[in-house]
């Protein structure tokens, strides 16, 4: 199974600073179309996880410009600019690269 | 607009089987597919499987030989089935759409306790 290592951020963040929490894979999510299979979701408390972007960096519907993925094949970076209170919560990566999908372990983001 | 909803009993005895309905508007399962995702609680999310829009499966190893995906077209409803349920088994159960995730049901929490 692919393995999806998330890291750690310095909570809490002061609001209307940038936060970038990572995500590394134990195997490329490059296809052989060329799209990066990796999604990020935040999951504010209590609620359903919520789709940010897809394709590693392909922001879903009505998501705030302020959120961007980036990476390469096995190390992503999702950037949250200017932070606000409703950011809080827990982000996930997740891979749909190849069976089964797996997500990462997540990252907390608390705001000061 | 899009919308999925988990239903299902609260709680189920160990070694019993879990049985839950995801109803869906404002898409076609015959076009979207529809996977399950559960939540232990305080922990992080695990993929459990898929249906297609063409009715094929795929699950995840590690619940392979006790999971069991289905739908009806007609009523836009999945269908999870889970044998022999143990305590780890306690967790919000979601699903949600596409190989995206773009659209989830609230989640429905099902307890494993004698």
């Amino acid at each position: 199974d692919i393995v999806m290592t998330q890291g750690v951020l310095p909570n809490p963040v002061p609001s209307g600073e940038s936060a970038s929490i990572t995500c590394r894979s134990s195997k490329s999510l490059v296809y052989k179309d060329g799209k990066t299979y990796l999604n990020w979701f935040l999951q504010r408390p209590g609620q359903s996880p919520q789709l940010l972007t897809y394709w590693m960096s392909t922001r879903a519907s009505g998501v705030s410009d302020r959120f961007s993925g980036s990476g390469s094949g096995t190390y992503f970076t999702l950037k949250i600019s200017r932070v606000r209170a409703e950011d809080a919560g827990v982000y996930y990566c997740q891979q749909v690269r190849e069976y089964p999908w797996t997500f990462g372990g997540g990252t907390k983001l608390e705001l000061k | 607009q899009v919308q999925l909803k988990e239903s299902g009993p609260g709680l189920v005895q160990p070694s019993q089987t879990l049985s839950l309905t995801c109803t869906v508007s404002g898409f076609s399962l015959t076009s979207n597919s529809v996977s399950w995702v559960r939540q232990p609680p305080g922990k992080g999310l695990e993929w459990m499987g898929a249906i297609w829009s063409g009715g094929s499966t795929d699950y995840n190893s590690a619940l392979k030989s006790r999971l069991s995906i289905s739908r009806d077209t007609s009523k836009s409803q999945v269908f999870l089935k889970m044998n022999s349920l143990q305590t780890e088994d306690t967790a919000i159960y979601f699903c949600t759409r596409g190989r995206s995730f773009d659209y989830w049901g609230q989640g429905v929490m099902v307890t494993v306790s004698s």
